[in-house]
């Protein structure tokens, strides 16, 4: 089946500018991660949906970021203002919360590549 | 100090050998670990998942556990050059997201 698509996959933008990144998860999967990975470093995570539960927002560097997920099915993360330390790869992942807690296997998309001239 | 450690390396073993990669982490309460393996320019993919203290083995992979010492590594058996990329420590503790090591870059040499 289909895996964790995102688009668009590279994005250039100017210093100042909003930008809205997208992320189709694997259908049926009810938990949706943003992390971002700047040059030669680890993931950062950002934000984490699962069903309708209130997201967990603990991991957004500023109120310039915002994420939203319609339907429980679609996200979109928005960066507002946008800065040169924002450049980075943006990746989502998506999987299926078990009965087991923590033992979900996230599947990431190819990520969405981010700079900010 | 970092939640998650790994030495960034590069890690160059010669083809046919073991690769050992290292991971620590901080957080006692951590219940889930995973290493994903990341090609340049590529997503991270899920290589190995463990959550009790000990070995846990998937073909040419072994992953242990120690929670005590706070560690888990990987062992690469008979390593190809195909697996040359980046390794990256997963941990879990708590919430679902994953806090994630820098990733260790393993060459190997043909």
């Amino acid at each position: 089946g289909a895996g964790v698509s995102q688009s668009p996959s590279n994005k250039v933008t100017e210093k100042g500018k909003d930008v809205e990144l997208r992320c189709d998860p694997i259908s049926g999967h009810t938990a949706l991660y943003w992390y971002r990975q700047s040059l030669g470093q680890g993931l950062e995570f950002l934000i984490y949906f699962q069903g309708n539960s209130a997201p967990d927002k603990s991991g957004l560097p500023s109120d310039r970021f915002s994420a939203e997920r319609t339907g429980g099915s679609v996200s979109t993360l928005t960066i507002q203002r946008t800065q040169q330390e924002d450049s980075a790869v943006y990746l989502c992942a998506s999987s299926v919360v078990g009965t087991l807690a923590g033992t979900d296997t996230q599947y990431f998309g190819p990520g969405t590549r981010l700079t900010v001239l | 100090q970092k939640e998650v450690e790994q030495n960034s390396g590069p890690l160059s073993v010669p083809e046919g050998a073991i690769a050992s990669l290292n991971c620590t982490y901080s957080d006692r309460g951590s219940q889930s670990f995973f290493w994903y393996r990341q090609y340049s320019g590529k997503s991270p993919e899920l290589i190995m998942s463990i959550y009790s203290n000990g070995d846990k083995e998937d073909g040419r992979f072994t992953a242990q556990l120690n929670k005590a010492s706070q560690y888990v590594s990987l062992l690469i058996r008979d390593s190809q050059p195909s697996d040359s990329a980046t390794y990256l420590c997963a941990v879990r503790t708590g919430r679902r997201a994953l806090t994630f090591g820098s990733g260790t870059r393993l060459q190997v040499q043909p």
